[in-house]
This record gives C-alpha cells, sequence and structure tokens, in this order.
C-alpha cells in the first residue's frame, strides 16, 4: 500500500497570507495525485487533480505542483473560507489518503 | 444541478447488515466509475470500494473484503452498498462519489451516517 504522508499537521497562516501544504507518497506515482478540502459537517471537495490541474470552479489562488513522490498545494491568498482540512490522494496504485493538514487561523 | 444523494444508514449492531443507496441526478451515472469512501468519527478518508461503468469490475479495501458488495443500477442512476457482518470499526460517514479522470473523486454527497453498536 502506498502511503501520503502530510505536513505539517497544522498550519496557522492568517488571512491574505501564503500557505504552502506538502504531500510524500512512500513510492512514486507519477502524477496521479488529487487535493481535497472539508470544512467541518461537509463532504470533501475536489481541488486539484493530476496533480496540478484545477477541477471546476476552483479559484486560481488553489495551485498544485509536483511529480513522483513529493507534493505542494499551494494556496496564495487566504481567504476566510479557505481554513479547512486539506487531503492529498494518490490513485496510481489503489487509491490512499493522507491524514490531513489543517489550516488555521493565525 | 450535479448531485448525488446517499441513504440507508442508521444504528446497527455488530454481526447485522445494512445497505447503503447513492442516487445520482443532473448527470449520467453510466458514464462514471462510483465509489464509496469512508470517513471515521473526527478521522480522516478511506476509500471503501469501487465498480466499473457497466458493473463488470469492483475492487475493494482488504478490510471490506467478502463483507461488503457494491452494485449499481444505471437505470436507476443509482449506486448501493451492501454491508454485512458489521463491525465496529466500520463506523462512518459513506460518502458516495464519481471515480474520475483516473481515480479522484469529484462529485460527493453530504454522506450517510452508519453506527455499528451494540
Amino acid at each position: 500500500e502506498i502511503v501520503m504522508t502530510q505536513s505539517p499537521a497544522t498550519l496557522s497562516v492568517s488571512p491574505g497570507e501564503r500557505a504552502t501544504l506538502s504531500c510524500r507518497a512512500s513510492q512514486s506515482v507519477s502524477s496521479k495525485l488529487a487535493w481535497y478540502q472539508q470544512k467541518p459537517g461537509q463532504a470533501p471537495r475536489l481541488l486539484i487533480y493530476g496533480a496540478s490541474t484545477r477541477a471546476t470552479g476552483i479559484p486560481a489562488r488553489f495551485s498544485g505542483s509536483g511529480s513522483g513522490t513529493e507534493f505542494t498545494l499551494t494556496i496564495s491568498s487566504l481567504q476566510s473560507e479557505d481554513f479547512a482540512v486539506y487531503y492529498c490522494q494518490q490513485y496510481d496504485n489503489w487509491r490512499t489518503f493522507g491524514h490531513g493538514t489543517k489550516v488555521e487561523i493565525k | 444541478e450535479v448531485q448525488v444523494v446517499e441513504s440507508g444508514g442508521g444504528l446497527v449492531q455488530p454481526g447485522g447488515s445494512l445497505r447503503l443507496s447513492c442516487a445520482a441526478s443532473g448527470f449520467t451515472l453510466s458514464n462514471d466509475w462510483m465509489s464509496w469512501v469512508r470517513q471515521a468519527p473526527g478521522k480522516g478518508l478511506e476509500f471503501v470500494a469501487n465498480i466499473k461503468q457497466d458493473g463488470s469490475h469492483q475492487n475493494y479495501v482488504d478490510s471490506v473484503k467478502g463483507r461488503f458488495t457494491i452494485s449499481r443500477d444505471n437505470a436507476k442512476n443509482s449506486l448501493y452498498l451492501q454491508m454485512n457482518s458489521l463491525r465496529g470499526d466500520d463506523t462512518a460517514v459513506y460518502y458516495c462519489s464519481t471515480d474520475r479522470y483516473g481515480g479522484a473523486f469529484e462529485i460527493w454527497g453530504q454522506g450517510t451516517m452508519v453506527i455499528v453498536s451494540s
């Protein structure tokens, strides 16, 4: 099983600042990597697939990069609605999720 | 509006059974692989099972193999998850989702809660 490790577990950021979230795979997943946002009591929302392609309706302030084993989700200027938990997920071999990064207000 | 709506969750005793349903609207379910993803209370996401567009192929996480069965009825635009021999660690919110782009989950429902407890 491919293990996905996200860091940090919690990220404290001020509104308007840049947030950088990391995701590492235990073996190469090529570019088969997705990012999701989840707010309390809500279902996850797909943000990025193919490591860098924004899903439909996702604002341009969200961007994804990386390939192989190292991936990054960047939120260029945090808005109030962006404070949430973010998960990465690989789909190169089965489908496994990271444990999430909570982005909280500093 | 494109959406999926799950139903069928509830409280069940260990060893019991439940059948979850997922109704799709606003899109043609037969075009997509479909999946069930679960989330235990306060925990992360776990892929449970998926099924090919025509129902000819299914995949399951090891922990549910032999106990859960995923199926679909494209004529009814619906997806199902039959859960037997339920255990406490099956307690979770179960989400139905489209499985697109080779394995990313795009359309999610609000989930249905399954609680396995005596």
